[in-house]
């Protein structure tokens, strides 16, 4: 099993709709979670952390379920723009210089 | 601009002649890695360094060596490259704890061993 699971995708879906993504993670010992975004093979860019709260920027909301160990992505009213495939990140606790990518979850947003 | 660069961006190689990537950032960050990236398989990290001279394997260290003499350094070194290298790699860089610090990538080098 893999240390972090993504939804494999691809998800296709009409603008304005409303998609979330859900990724687990196997090392309950995991403190730090992250959703980053990347286009077409060009470096990954920070979506956002997710807090153990749960955290809202725009019409992307992030939560973080340590009991069942798994963050989600929520993408409100969708984009062409955000058109993309979306990475988990999980850091473990035991030594912070580590860090594990999910697979990605590819999007596409269409007209 | 605060950024990371990565050289070369594009490298076509053959089978065991060894190759450096170099990786520099000018955000004065302590930690910095270097990851691979396969169809199907996101992104693998290869090592990691913490700060000069500390430096630690990855999920997937095999055939490769890094160094990090200077802050701002870290090079990749393949010195003897093979076909199952041939992949897109990425340095990034982030500050040191507290573990919520986002990493910044470098553009990518695109390498293809013959």
């Amino acid at each position: 099993r893999k240390e972090v699971e993504q939804d494999p995708g691809p998800f296709n879906v009409p603008e304005g709709a409303t998609v979330a993504f859900n990724c687990t993670y196997s090392n309950s010992a995991s403190q730090s979670f992250f959703w980053y975004r990347q286009d077409c093979r060009k470096e990954p860019k920070l979506l956002m952390s997710v807090y153990s709260s749960g955290n809202e920027d725009g019409r992307f909301t992030a939560q973080l379920n340590r009991a069942s160990q798994y963050i989600s992505l929520l993408i409100r009213d969708s984009k062409l723009s955000d058109s993309a495939t979306y990475l988990c990140v999980v850091n473990k606790d035991t030594n912070a210089g580590k860090s594990t990518f999910g697979d990605g979850t590819t999007l596409t947003v269409k007209p | 601009e605060a950024q990371v660069t990565q050289n070369p961006r594009y490298l076509i190689t053959v089978t065991g002649k060894k190759l450096t990537v170099t990786c520099s950032q000018n955000m004065n960050h302590e930690y910095m890695s270097w990851y691979r990236q396969d169809p199907g398989l996101g992104l693998r990290q290869i090592y990691y360094s913490m700060n000069v001279e500390v430096t630690d394997k990855g999920d997937v260290p095999e055939g490769y060596k890094v160094s990090r003499k200077e802050k701002r350094n870290f090079p990749l070194i393949l010195e003897s490259p093979s076909p199952n290298q041939t992949s897109l790699y990425f340095c990034a860089s982030r500050t040191g704890a507290p573990l919520y610090n986002e990493q910044f990538f470098g553009p990518g080098t695109r390498l293809t061993v013959l």
